[in-house]
């Protein structure tokens, strides 16, 4: 079944500790990239790949790092959460050109 | 810069008609996306229509586009509670950041038996 795999979907944790929220794709797409859902901010895009080791900022980096050492996955790393980083994030990819980009089910952190 | 509004709240009575609209800015749109999200879940595609196109229908969902005024709309004909939702509008413009896509704030619709 083609979809879009993040772990973990729920995270408590707290302030300057280093997290990871991994994201893992069975399409072999080009393009992932990286979301965050705030309440009346729709979702903005933190980081973008598009392709192996090809990584660029999105609309809302600050306080993010990502890496594509392959092409399945792109994790997003929290070097040092904060509490403005409480969100709700989404891993999304799709092939170069195409029009569909499949969504994983999100994962709701929240930092205190 | 480019953007994408919508309204934030739409309560309609089971089988009636549910209209959402969009605006967006920017005019280099190629396609316009409408994305369902169920509560605890993802993001799941309804459609999406090229820019080149006025209308597109799809069983119960019918997208408008009015380029001119960069206005779309999603049309639900005979709304159910399980469509109950929040509804995004998204555009992207495939120049640049390839495969960005700009999103609204979401609608969320109430559907009342």
């Amino acid at each position: 079944e083609a979809q879009v795999t993040q772990n973990p979907r729920y995270l408590i944790t707290v302030t300057g500790k280093k997290l990871t929220v991994t994201c893992s794709q069975n399409m072999n797409h080009e393009y992932m990239s990286w979301y965050r859902q705030d309440p009346g901010l729709g979702l903005r895009q933190i980081y973008y790949s598009m392709n192996v080791e090809v990584t660029d900022k999105g609309d809302v980096p600050e306080g993010y790092k990502v890496s594509r050492k392959e092409k399945r996955n792109f994790p997003l790393i929290l070097e040092s959460p904060s509490p403005n980083q409480t969100s709700l994030y989404f891993c999304a990819s799709r092939r170069t050109g195409n029009t569909e980009a499949f969504f994983g089910q999100g994962t709701r952190l929240t930092v205190v | 810069g480019e953007d994408v509004e919508q309204s934030l709240f739409l309560s309609v009575r089971e089988g009636d008609s549910s209209v959402i609209n969009c605006t967006y800015t920017d005019s280099s749109s190629t396609y316009l996306y409408w994305y369902k999200q169920e509560p605890g879940a993802g993001l799941q595609l309804l459609t999406y229509i090229f820019s080149n196109m006025d209308m597109k229908q799809d069983q119960r969902l019918t997208v408008l586009l009015n380029k001119k005024d960069k206005h779309l709309s999603l049309r639900i004909a005979d709304t159910q509670t399980g469509d109950s939702a929040i509804y995004f509008c998204a555009e992207t413009s495939f120049s640049g950041n390839t495969g960005k896509l700009i999103f609204g704030q979401g609608t969320t619709l109430q559907v009342k038996p």
